[in-house]
Order: C-alpha cells, then structure tokens, then sequence
C-alpha cells in the first residue's frame, strides 16, 4: 500500500527565502505526482503535475523535481511571499489498474513580512 | 474563470439521516470526482465518475454513499444513512479529456458535513 509522507510539517520563514518542501512515497511504480495547495477553510488548487517519465515541472516561482528511484518529490518555493503561507499537499497516483490518488498529510507554510 | 461550485457550503444533519450534497463541475470536464477530508486528516479519494458511471472507488464508498449526475451540469454525493464519522469536509473536482488522473483536477470550496 502506497504511503506518502511530507516533512517538515510545518514551516515559518521570513519573507524573501527560497524554500524546499518535501514529499516521500513507498512505492515507486507511480504514474504521475501533483502538488496542490490549500488555504485554510478551502479547497485544494492545482500547482504542478508531474508525469512519470518527467523529472520536473516549473510554473513562475514554484519549481517541482520528481525522483521516482528514490521515491521522492521536492516543490521549490523561490523568494517566498506571505501570500504563499497555506497548507502544500503533495499527491501521487499509482499504477496496474487504480488511478486513486494517495496524499499526504501537508505541510503547513506560514511566511511573515 | 469557470470554476467547480459546491452548494451547500456547511450541511448540519442528524445521525442515519440522508444528505445529498451537490456539486457544478466545469461544462467542458468529463471526469469528475469527490474526496473528504476528516478535520485535521489526510484528504482521501471517494469516487471518480466518467459516462455516466464510476470508474474507481475507494473502500471508503461503501454501500451508504452513491454518486449520480441527474442532468447536464449537477453531480451529487448521497449519503443514505450518516454516521457520525462522516462527519469531513468533502470536495468535489472534475477534470478535462485524457484517461483519469492524468489531467489537472479542479477543485471546488468544499461542503462541510456535520453530523450530530
């Protein structure tokens, strides 16, 4: 059974650092890796989609790499903002028959001015 | 921007009442899905819905919960009889062309369900 684990946790930084957050997962045979956020009290929005045979995706700031030997995914947050402080969630998708995702369980970001 | 709408935003109901919550996908999407979230828990998938029928479940939609799409544009999640632990934020999503999960997910705000 596929596990996903997020560390840190939690994160406070100052305004301006570029950040690493971190996803993990048991089982290597998967199909794709999203990484969403979610702001308290919302749902969840698409940040970065990364298909198997990728080994990263950029969208402005953000910066995800996947390394499916090691069972690992990293989402770069560059020059961080306090409009990026919510809740990172990474997701991954199996394969052999069953697309159902796994998350875990987010790693909660709060950058201050 | 077209967005997925869940109505209602907090559905308060009693033990082993039935609740349908209701979701607006996005007109062009032909996936569509719904997931919870238990307070302060992993969001889990529930069910994912291509032509009119399921196309995965999770062991989590047992035989309580039922997923329809009664006309062009609503889909809905039933609970028949709800418990207590059912209780969770639940979001519905949907999804362009491409074989499930392949293609970005929009989600929508969430109906929370509180179960007394």
């Amino acid at each position: 059974k596929q596990e996903v684990t997020q560390i840190p946790a939690a994160l406070s930084v100052p305004e301006g650092e570029n950040l690493v957050l971190n996803c993990s997962f048991t089982d290597s045979a998967i199909y794709n890796l999203q990484w969403f956020r979610q702001d308290p009290g919302k749902g969840l929005t698409s940040l970065l989609l990364i298909q198997s045979s990728q080994r990263e995706q950029t969208s402005g700031r953000l910066n995800a790499s996947l390394d499916k030997s090691s069972g690992r995914s990293t989402l770069y947050i560059a020059a961080s903002q306090p409009g990026d402080s919510a809740t990172y969630l990474c997701a991954v998708r199996g394969v052999g028959g069953s697309y159902i995702p796994t998350f875990g369980r987010g790693t909660s970001l709060i950058v201050h001015p | 921007e077209p967005e997925v709408t869940q109505t209602p935003s907090h559905q308060v109901t009693q033990m082993g009442q039935e609740v349908i919550l209701r979701c607006v996908p996005i007109s062009n999407h032909l996936y569509f899905y719904w997931y919870r979230q238990i307070l302060g828990q992993k969001v889990e998938f529930l069910v994912s819905f291509y032509n009119n029928e399921i196309s995965e479940k999770s062991e989590i939609f047992d035989d309580q919960f039922s997923v329809e799409r009664p006309d062009g544009s609503n889909f809905t999640l039933k609970i028949r009889s709800t418990k207590l632990e059912d209780s969770a934020m639940y979001f519905c999503a949907s999804s362009d062309l491409g074989t499930p999960f392949t293609d970005t997910q929009y989600f929508g705000p969430g109906t929370r369900l509180t179960v007394l």
